[in-house]
């Protein structure tokens, strides 16, 4: 079946301006993460949603950003009035609701340059 | 957050040698993961270990969960070109809902 997407593959985008980055998880799963990779580095946990459960927001790192899952399935992190450092892949990933391993399977990410 | 102490950072290799990469954590944890990242796209799930001791192979990818709860490594053997990329493993403690990441070594091979 079809995998994690992610639209668009590429943002780029002028210091103080508002982006949105989407996330398809994969059909059925129940939870769904974002991550922020920058260069060279690894995964920083920003937010996570499982079913109709309150999200867990402990990893976004001001209140530019926020996320929303809409209907359960498809989520849309938005970024307020960007910085430079804002700069990074954004990766989303979903987990179905039988893995109590919590193995996540991740999309390919948006990269986002902020100029 | 908390990350967990992965080494190598980079490793530069001729191809057909091993490879052996390790996490290690203050932390006990439940389940460890190992990911592949190739240069844009997400990470790939390669092994997922469940059980203290476990010792998981894929192909000739060979991972072990350590016996204190606290580490593990994966050994690739025999590497060939497309082994390049970035390794993460990944940790989830018991009762957590969110993975724990290690920084990712990076893996380069000369052919």
């Amino acid at each position: 079946g079809a995998g994690v997407s992610q639209s668009p593959s590429n943002k780029v985008t002028e210091k103080g301006k508002d982006v949105e980055l989407r996330c398809d998880p994969i059909s059925g799963h129940t939870a769904l993460y974002w991550y922020r990779q920058s260069l060279g580095q690894g995964l920083e946990f920003l937010i996570y949603f499982q079913g109709n459960s309150a999200p867990d927001k402990s990893g976004l790192p001001s209140d530019r950003f926020s996320a929303e899952r809409t209907g359960g399935s498809v989520s849309t992190l938005t970024i307020q009035r960007t910085q430079q450092e804002d700069s990074a892949v954004y990766l989303c990933a979903s987990s179905p609701a039988s893995s109590s391993y919590n193995e996540q399977f991740f999309g390919p990410g948006t990269r986002l340059t902020v100029l | 957050g908390q990350q967990l102490n992965q080494s190598p950072q980079s490793m530069f290799i001729q191809e057909g040698e091993d490879v052996s990469m390790n996490c290690t954590s203050s932390s006990i944890f439940n389940t460890w993961l190992w990911y592949k990242q190739d240069p844009g796209e997400g990470p790939v799930l390669l092994i997922a270990l469940y059980k203290a001791g476990e010792l998981t192979s894929n192909g000739r990818l060979t991972a072990q969960f350590g016996i204190t709860r606290k580490d593990s490594f994966l050994n690739i053997s025999a590497s060939i070109p497309s082994d390049v990329g970035i390794y993460f493993c990944a940790g989830l403690r018991q009762g957590a809902q969110k993975l724990v990441f290690g920084q990712g070594t990076r893996l380069t091979i000369n052919p």
